[in-house]
């Protein structure tokens, strides 16, 4: 089965650009979607389509895509950014979900 | 707006069995599928399956097949998870979530709030 993996925790200090890693076999043919969930909360989609920002998301979140990679990169990171951040693909017939990535601000 | 309100949490003993709905409002409840994820306490997300709300069909992630059941109620606009002879590695927060745009693009857009089975003796 298709499997996406991501690192357990990414730290950035605030002001800087915090990079989420997704690796998966050949991902960069697929879409990807990234995840914000908070603590005690429902998971809130920041990045789909691989680039796509849904409104009332920052334009500090930015995605890409390529070869085994999708990236979320977050520009000028703040407090309100730490979170668990989920990339998400769709591989014959089934999604998949990363195992999520910690984000801590320093 | 588009929200998705789902039914509170539940307590329940080994080999019991629990039905979880997620109730929608504000869009055309047969337009798009809805998708059911676990997440179990401190771990990540699981994506259990979706089912098809203009069909009623259901699809099943691997480790979802048997006890497990997706349904609709297209009349109050509800989809269901029922979970039979609840075990206590049940135990988890689980979601519904709508899917929007197309296979293969597509993507979860709006969430429930989720729904707390404990599995307890």
């Amino acid at each position: 089965s298709y499997e996406l993996t991501q690192p357990p925790s990414v730290s950035v200090s605030p002001g800087q650009t915090a990079t989420i890693t997704c690796s998966g076999d050949n991902l960069g043919n697929k879409y990807a979607s990234w995840y914000q969930q908070k603590p005690g909360q429902s998971p809130v989609v920041v990045i789909y389509e691989d680039i796509r920002r849904p409104s009332g998301i920052p334009e500090r979140f930015s995605g890409s895509n390529s070869g085994n990679t999708a990236t979320l990169a977050i520009s000028g990171t703040q407090a309100m950014d730490e979170a668990d951040y989920y990339c998400q693909a769709w591989d014959s017939n089934t999604w998949v979900f990363g195992g999520g990535t910690k984000l801590t601000v320093l | 707006q588009v929200q998705l309100v789902q039914s509170g949490s539940e307590l329940k003993k080994p080999g019991a069995s629990v039905k979880v709905s997620c109730k929608t409002s504000g869009y055309i409840f047969t337009t798009f599928a809805l998708n059911w994820v676990r997440q179990a306490p401190g771990q990540g997300l699981e994506w259990m399956g979706w089912i098809n709300t203009n069909t009623g069909n259901p699809t099943y992630a691997q480790g979802f097949t048997g006890r497990f059941v997706f349904s609709l109620d297209t009349s109050v606009s509800t989809a269901y998870l029922q979970i039979s002879s609840l075990k206590a590695e049940d135990t988890a927060v689980y979601y519904c979530a709508r899917a929007v745009g197309a296979i293969p693009r597509w993507y979860f857009d709006v969430w429930g709030p989720g729904t707390l089975v404990s599995v307890s003796s």
